[in-house]
């Protein structure tokens, strides 16, 4: 089982809110990757980073941020969250190489009231 | 651009039965091919992959199948089970340290 880890695993809050998803990871991999799902829908990648102190935007268009300021650490902040932020969101990493899977962590499932 | 999709969003199969889920491919390029399961309230599980050099590669009760003439990738799972039921994604990675790309997922759903 992979070493990657998100909390909250489910979180429901109300309209306006700021959040923060946290995902973390202890196999020293330097590429992460955000992405948003609907049930049973494919997978959007909304943010990645090579590493430390990078961060670029994935190919869906996203109202949250995420900052790399640790290895191990890339979180995901919605200043406001709105209903339209309702989601699973699954966080990846993969040590960056050719021919390497990304190993997923279980996720974060979001409802905003 | 780059698409990856899969021509069956459903599958249904007798517990016992082999299960063939496909995956078609637009972009040449892609040289790396991974299948996920992913289970309901759980994150994507690696099960194989193959290379672009590769028209075949095996597992334990799964073989994935690459035609890099039709772009088309399949994952058979053989005497299928219960615990197989689940969403399968195929993923395509273009070139060095490119993105993976997901298709929209296949739901295997076993009877027993």
């Amino acid at each position: 089982e992979a070493d990657i880890y998100q909390t909250p695993r489910y979180l429901v809050i109300g309209t306006g809110k700021k959040i923060t998803l946290e995902c973390s990871q202890t196999m020293g991999h330097d590429k992460m990757y955000w992405y948003q799902q609907d049930p049973g829908m494919e997978l959007h990648l909304i943010h990645y980073s090579y590493g430390v102190n990078s961060t670029e935007k994935g190919d869906l268009s996203s109202e949250s941020t995420v900052s790399r300021i640790r290895t191990e650490h890339f979180p995901l902040t919605l200043e406001s969250a709105r209903p339209s932020h309702t989601s699973q969101y699954l966080c990846a990493s993969t040590t960056g190489w050719t021919y390497n899977e990304q190993f997923f962590g279980p996720g974060t499932r979001l409802t905003v009231l | 651009g780059e698409s990856v999709g899969l021509h069956l969003p459903t599958l249904s199969v007798q517990e016992g039965d082999n299960s063939i889920i496909n995956c078609a491919y637009s972009n040449s390029a892609s040289d790396y091919f991974i299948w996920y399961k992913q289970e309901s309230g759980k994150g994507p599980q690696f099960i194989i992959d193959i290379r672009s050099n590769m028209d075949k590669r095996q597992g334990q009760r799964v073989t994935v199948l690459l035609n890099k003439t039709v772009k088309h990738l399949s994952l058979q799972i053989a005497a299928t089970q219960p615990g197989d039921s689940a969403v399968y994604f195929c993923a395509e990675n273009i070139n060095y340290g490119q993105n993976f790309v997901f298709g929209p997922g296949t739901r295997l759903s076993v009877l027993p």
